[in-house]
């Protein structure tokens, strides 16, 4: 099963800030890459597919990047309901599909 | 509008079995698959299964195999998951999703079902 490898682990970034996140596949999976948010309490949302493709009614301060292996999510100015968990998911495979273990991003 | 809505929160002892829900609505039922994830507490997302209602074909993560059932009934736009044998490790949230044919990404979540196992 291809590994999904993210980080930071927490990242602290004040409002109207840059939040860049990392994620690193164990192999390529060329640009089936997905993000989702996971705000406090709620269920996970998809942020970003085709590994830089935003969703139906997400914001363009969202935006993905990368192929193969290394891959990116930026928040171009962060606002507070972006405080949340952010996990990648590869696809490429997708039986199983697997899941980075997420990056916590707050307000600093 | 596509929405999953799932069974409300289950409390059970160890040892009991449980089957819980994913209604579907406002998209074919039968020509997306249906996935479930689980997140145990303070923990990420783990990928449990999946199965496709058009002809009920349905896969296993290798953790997982052996351990619960994934089901769908077309009459009803639900899918199902269950286990015979709760440990108290299985307590988690539990959310199903929806996903394209092949290899897509989860376009549509549920609100999640909390199981809690305790003796």
């Amino acid at each position: 099963e291809i590994v999904m490898t993210q980080s930071p682990a927490t990242l602290s970034v004040s409002p109207g800030e840059r939040a860049t996140l990392s994620c690193r596949a164990s192999q390529s999976v060329s640009t089936n890459l997905a993000w989702y948010q996971q705000s406090p309490g709620q269920a996970p949302r998809l942020l970003i597919y085709g590994a830089s493709t935003r969703a139906t009614g997400i914001p363009a301060r969202f935006s993905g990047s990368g192929s193969g292996t290394e891959f990116a999510l930026t928040i171009s100015s962060l606002q507070s309901e972006d405080v949340a968990v952010y996990y990648c998911q590869q696809y490429h495979h997708w039986v199983p599909v697997t899941f980075g273990q997420g990056t916590k991003v707050e307000i600093k | 509008e596509v929405q999953l809505v799932q069974s409300g929160g289950e409390g059970r002892k160890p040892g009991e079995s449980l089957k819980i829900s994913c209604q579907a609505s406002g998209y074919s039922f039968t020509n997306y698959w249906i996935v479930w994830v689980r997140q145990m507490p303070g923990k990420g997302l783990e990928w449990m299964g999946i199965v496709y209602p058009g002809d009920s074909d349905t896969r296993y993560g290798p953790s997982f195999r052996g351990q619960v059932t994934i089901s769908a009934d077309t009459s009803v736009s639900t899918a199902y998951l269950q286990w015979d044998s709760l440990k108290a490790s299985d307590t988690a949230m539990y959310y199903c999703a929806r996903q394209g044919d092949g290899g897509r990404p989860f376009d549509s979540w549920g609100q999640g079902t909390l199981v809690t196992v305790s003796s």
